[in-house]
């Protein structure tokens, strides 16, 4: 139980064009997903917290504008990095809520920008 | 805000032998989660702590809640080469849905 699945794994991207990742909840529905995003060897930083049917709420610093998330369903939420630069080059990870604060993650999605 | 202290940073051992790591806060927490990170992959839920003093077990895999509500650490008896990976430690801030995560302690396991 409690999988959730990204989609795409990877993409490559040109600069100037929007990417859109989505994750899943498939045995399981979720009001609260999170998208992170990862550096290499450093841990994973909180981006926005989205909720189902609600307007998602960002991290200081991220800009609601250029990372578009969608909650449309309680087993959907799309994260759609708008503009991408190469700089928005990372591996994208969303989370599920289950019960008590216990986050189930996707697979992980590798952006590059080129 | 609310900080988690990951130790060691990365350990290097030999597979059969055990491994302990631990995870420190100067705030308290009411929930331990642990995790592990494979190369190219998203965290894997291992244990989930609820209760101060807690000790629980998933197969090899050992995680205990510290009585303070500060700490927690996580053992694996003995090691294997699958255990190579990531593990990070993680505790809901300050009563909210999101999580705090540790800078995680990287594990190698030489067979």
């Amino acid at each position: 139980g409690a999988v959730v699945s990204q989609h795409p794994s990877w993409v490559i991207c040109k600069s100037g064009t929007s990417v859109k990742i989505e994750c899943r909840s498939l045995d399981f529905q979720a009001t609260t997903m999170f998208w992170y995003r990862q550096f290499p060897k450093q841990s994973l930083m909180l981006m926005a917290t989205s909720n189902e049917g609600s307007k998602a709420t960002y991290e200081q610093g991220v800009e609601k504008d250029k990372f578009l998330i969608n909650h449309a369903s309680l087993t959907l939420s799309t994260l759609t990095v708008t503009s991408a630069h190469p700089e928005d080059s990372s591996f994208y990870i969303c989370s599920a809520e289950g019960d008590s604060y216990e986050q189930y993650f996707g697979p992980g999605t590798r952006l590059t920008v080129t | 805000g609310q900080q988690l202290n990951q130790s060691p940073q990365s350990m290097f051992i030999q597979e059969g032998e055990d491994v302990s790591m631990n995870c420190t806060s100067s705030s308290i927490f009411n929930t331990w989660l642990w995790y592990k990170q494979d190369p190219g992959e998203g965290p894997v839920l291992l244990i989930a702590l609820y209760k101060a003093g807690e000790l629980t077990s998933n197969g090899r895999l050992t995680a205990q809640f510290g009585i303070t509500r500060k700490d927690s650490f996580l053992n694996i008896s003995a090691s294997i080469p699958s255990d190579v990976g990531i593990y990070f430690c993680a505790g809901p801030q300050g009563g909210s849905e999101k999580l705090v995560f540790g800078k995680g302690t990287k594990l190698t396991v030489n067979p």
